[in-house]
């Protein structure tokens, strides 16, 4: 089975220095990966996907993330952080189950912007 | 265009009552999912399904959790009975497409059970 492990439950960083997420995946073939959002007392947004293309994904907001396969890895960057960035953060990866696709999440970082 | 709705957005009952919630998916996407997110946990998949049929729902409590969706359109969910570890935010989904990578979530509904 899929899986992924994300390495800090929290993530505390002041507004205009870069942010960073990590995520590790296990995967027995390649695989579909994704980051989603999720603010407060709001829907689960899509950030980015990686789908086996470009191995720098780019997504909303300014946040991207770069797929390394010998690293297993799979982290989430932005260059400078932003108030509303402040959410919780899930790393997912896609896979098959009873005849079908399906997502399995991280356990997530919450990310806190300091002024 | 008008994104997934769900309601109620919080209720609290007993253990051993029955809850329900319902699920209204973006106009003319097939596929319906729900999830189950445990305080402090990622959301973990309860039930898929295509149109009106189940796809996945292999991780369902079948003896206390049941869904439906009837006409491809709406879904409900329910437990009965409930208990004290069915607190948690339950979170609805729909996508275009049965591979489900373009999901879009509702905003949930907080269940507690006390």
């Amino acid at each position: 089975a899929q899986s992924v492990t994300q390495l800090d439950s929290h993530v505390s960083v002041s507004e205009g220095t870069p942010v960073l997420l990590r995520c590790n995946y296990s995967s027995s073939y390649s695989p579909s990966l994704f980051w989603y959002v999720q603010h407060p007392n709001k829907g689960l947004q899509l950030l980015l996907k990686y789908t086996s293309a470009a191995t720098l994904v780019k997504g909303i907001n300014g946040f991207e993330a770069e797929f390394k396969k010998s690293e297993t890895s799979f982290h989430l960057t932005k260059p400078s952080a932003h108030m509303s960035d402040a959410a919780e953060y899930f790393c997912v990866v896609s896979e098959r189950g009873q005849g079908a696709q399906k997502l399995v999440f991280g356990q997530g970082t919450r990310l806190t912007i300091n002024p | 265009e008008a994104g997934v709705a769900q309601s109620p957005r919080y209720k609290i009952i007993e253990k051993r009552q029955s809850v329900a919630f319902w699920c209204n998916p973006i106009s003319g996407h097939a596929t319906l999912y729900w999830y189950q997110q445990i305080l402090g946990q990622g959301p973990k998949l309860l039930i898929q399904f295509q149109n009106n049929g189940v796809v996945d729902d292999s991780q369902l409590p079948k003896d206390r959790f049941s869904a439906e969706r009837l006409k491809g359109v709406d879904s409900t969910l329910k437990i009965q009975p409930a208990k004290l570890e069915d607190s948690a935010v339950y979170l609805c989904a729909s996508s275009l497409l049965r591979t489900g990578y373009e999901q879009y979530f509702g905003p949930g509904t907080r269940l507690t059970v006390t």
